[in-house]
């Protein structure tokens, strides 16, 4: 079956604009995050959203970060007035839901590369 | 809390000779261990994971991790490199927390295989 996708692939902006970042998780997964992975360093959390609501957003790092999922299967991730410290890879995953309590195993995309001038 | 550490940023093996790749973590809950490889230009993949069954967890591609509570470990290990191997591998904790799923990923160990 489909993985999960994201688009675009990569993403060039200018300093201060606003992108949307987009994420189709696997067909029937009710969990879906958002990470931030920095050239040579590990995934970051942002965002973890369980059906439409963001359970988590604790990772979200200002308020220029945004993100919804409004009929709890494709998600987006907003950033407004982008910095060049925004620049990375941005990873979304799905999971099918947490059994309970067992953490359940996480599909990632191939990731958006952002670039911001 | 949780956190995670990859005591390797880089690792250098020859090919045909054993990998082991480390990873030590702290919990305040029972947590889920996972392995996920990364190759260049290539999404994360999962290479295999602990959720409290059998503390030695074979993956794929010959990986396999033992979970030790006593040492906060889940070391990763491979009898015989490959050179498909090459590739950067990251530990990551998991636990529920008030109904959901915190996730913490390590900073990563990049595997270089010597030909």
């Amino acid at each position: 079956g489909a993985g999960v996708s994201q688009t675009p692939s990569n993403k060039v902006t200018e300093k201060g604009k606003y992108v949307e970042l987009r994420c189709d998780p696997i067909s029937g997964h009710t969990a879906l995050y958002w990470y931030r992975q920095s050239l040579g360093q590990g995934p970051e959390f942002l965002i973890y959203f369980q059906g439409t609501g963001a359970a988590d957003d604790s990772g979200l790092p200002n308020d220029r970060f945004f993100a919804v999922r409004p009929e709890g299967s494709v998600s987006t991730l907003k950033i407004q007035r982008t910095e060049r410290g925004d620049s990375a890879v941005y990873l979304c995953a799905s999971s099918l839901n947490m059994l309970a309590g067992v953490p359940d195993t996480q599909y990632f995309g191939p990731g958006t590369r952002l670039t911001v001038l | 809390a949780q956190s995670v550490t990859q005591l390797d940023s880089h690792v250098s093996v020859s090919e045909g000779t054993p990998v082991l790749l480390r990873c030590n973590y702290s919990s305040s809950y029972s947590p889920s261990l996972f392995w996920y490889v990364q190759h260049p230009n290539k999404g994360l993949q999962l290479l295999l994971k602990y959720t409290s069954a059998a503390t030695l967890v074979k993956g794929i591609n010959g990986f396999e991790a033992e979970f030790k509570k006593s040492e906060t470990s889940f070391h990763l290990t491979k009898p015989s490199a490959h050179m498909s191997d090459a590739a950067e591998y990251f530990c990551v904790v998991s636990a529920s927390s008030r109904g959901y799923q915190k996730v913490t990923f390590g900073t990563g160990t990049k595997l270089q295989v010597i030909p």
